[in-house]
């Protein structure tokens, strides 16, 4: 079954500190990986995408994030976390053969402590 | 402009059926549905594209959808239940295929008592 497994879900880091967000995707989702963050009452805010090419991607804020097949996986990382990346992230991928339909991560929870 | 979503929030009586709204980004003839609990997290409803549904998510009858000629869509839940408590999101996207991102919109906030 496809699935997509976010180990942790809840982790803190000191503000400064190196972030690391892990993601696992089953090997039947289709090679398109995507990281999401979510604040607090508010929608879905799209961090960074992997599709096909370079596999270290770069996103917003700061964020990038590194297409592993042979691990399967597809961790977010910062370098230095800053207060305001406090927030939950979501890691999902597409449904093979879904068009817009997507899998999601149960999510993590970054906390940013000063 | 993004996605917009309408009402923000709303609280409705067991039994009763609920109207949510979603405007799509601009040129973007795809939405999504997506509901998010603390228990289930984000789950896929339904998704429309081009006024037709292409994907439904592992969801009762009772929540159904459409979209118009202007890719607004909207969403119906009927005879609702305490479980349908949630956070309604709705992402729009440009096309249909698995590598275009989706937009979300903030959300609805439905609380059912």
């Amino acid at each position: 079954a496809q699935s997509v497994t976010q180990l942790g879900s809840h982790v803190s880091v000191s503000e400064g500190a190196l972030v690391l967000l892990r993601c696992n995707y089953s090997s039947s989702v289709p090679p398109y990986l995507f990281w999401y963050v979510q604040y607090p009452n508010q929608g879905l805010q799209l961090l960074l995408k992997y599709t096909t090419g370079a596999t270290l991607v770069k996103g917003i804020n700061g964020f990038e994030a590194e297409f592993k097949k042979s691990e399967t996986s597809f961790h977010l990382t910062k370098p230095s976390a800053h207060m305001s990346d406090a927030a939950e992230y979501f890691c999902a991928a597409p449904f093979s053969g879904g068009y817009n339909k997507l899998i999601f991560g149960a999510g993590t929870r970054l906390a940013v402590h000063p | 402009a993004g996605v917009t979503q309408s009402p923000t929030h709303l609280i409705k009586t067991r039994g009763q059926q609920v109207t949510l709204s979603c405007s799509p980004i601009s040129g973007h003839r795809s939405v999504s549905w997506y509901q998010q609990t603390p228990g289930q997290g984000l789950q896929f409803l339904f998704e429309y594209f081009s006024e037709t549904q292409r994907n439904k998510g592992n969801f009762p009858g009772r929540f159904s959808g459409r979209q118009f000629s202007n890719s607004r869509s909207e969403m119906n839940v009927s005879t609702l239940e305490l479980g349908d408590s949630a956070l309604y999101l709705c992402a729009s996207s440009l096309e249909g295929g698995s590598s275009y991102e989706q937009y979300f919109g903030p959300g609805t906030r439905l609380t059912v008592t």
